[in-house]
């Protein structure tokens, strides 16, 4: 099994329910910002991206809220499914390198 | 994504053996990361390359090295592994963009168990 996140935060829906999940990142001259999805076996893959210029970017069933003055970064999925049931990590990157959170688990029920 | 990856996928050794971490891409990016994950900790930089004639310590290099032989592969080296070393290791590759952006893609993962 998945031996990663095994005490990371959690976020427990229903399937159908919208899910935010939410990330506090620490460098102010941070410019750019990522959210990946990490299903259990894989590694991360890209979801959605946003520049510190923009204080929303919209995907498909995802949007991203970027909050400067508070340093905060969310990832709202519209419509959870079952298959939305991963690892979430955001990243943050000022200069050449990305540094990423510890991840938050969602759990998506029937 | 098939575009990275990576091998062995799984791998048992011992304390005190060498072992290494290959990594291929097709992407045709030029930069090429070395992570660890461990539970709680979310993804370490080890190492990475900007260039073939390019390397960099990230934040946990102690006990580990690179090779990066051509663009497209970048090898990750446990002189002697301990048992601290057990986790699961991930290559990565990137491009900026001409906005200087950078995303980085995954390969599927390294379990690594040093028993």
């Amino acid at each position: 099994g998945e031996s990663v996140g095994l005490h990371l935060p959690t976020l427990s829906v229903q399937e159908g329910d919208n899910s935010i999940i939410n990330c506090a990142y620490s460098n102010s001259a941070s410019d750019y910002f990522i959210w990946y999805k990490q299903e259990s076996g894989k590694g991360p893959q890209f979801i959605i991206d946003i520049r510190s210029n923009m204080d929303k970017r919209q995907g498909q069933r995802v949007t991203v809220l970027l909050n400067k003055t508070v340093k905060h970064l969310s990832l709202q999925i519209a419509a959870t499914q079952p298959g939305d049931s991963a690892v979430y990590f955001c990243a943050e990157t000022g200069f050449q390198k990305l540094v990423f959170g510890t991840g938050t688990r969602l759990l998506v029920s029937p | 994504d098939a575009d990275v990856t990576q091998t062995p996928r799984n791998r048992i050794t011992k304390t005190g053996k060498r072992i290494m971490l290959e990594c291929s891409q097709t992407k045709g990016h030029d930069r090429m990361y070395w992570y660890r994950q461990d539970p709680g900790l979310g993804l370490r930089l080890i190492y990475y390359s900007f260039d073939v004639k390019d390397i960099n310590k990230g934040e946990i290099s102690d006990g580990y090295s690179v090779s990066r032989q051509a663009q497209a592969k970048f090898s990750l080296s446990l002189e002697s592994a301990i048992p601290n070393q057990t986790a699961l290791y991930f290559c990565a590759t990137s491009d900026l963009s001409r906005n200087h952006q950078e995303t980085q893609y995954f390969g599927p993962g390294t379990r690594l168990l040093v028993l």
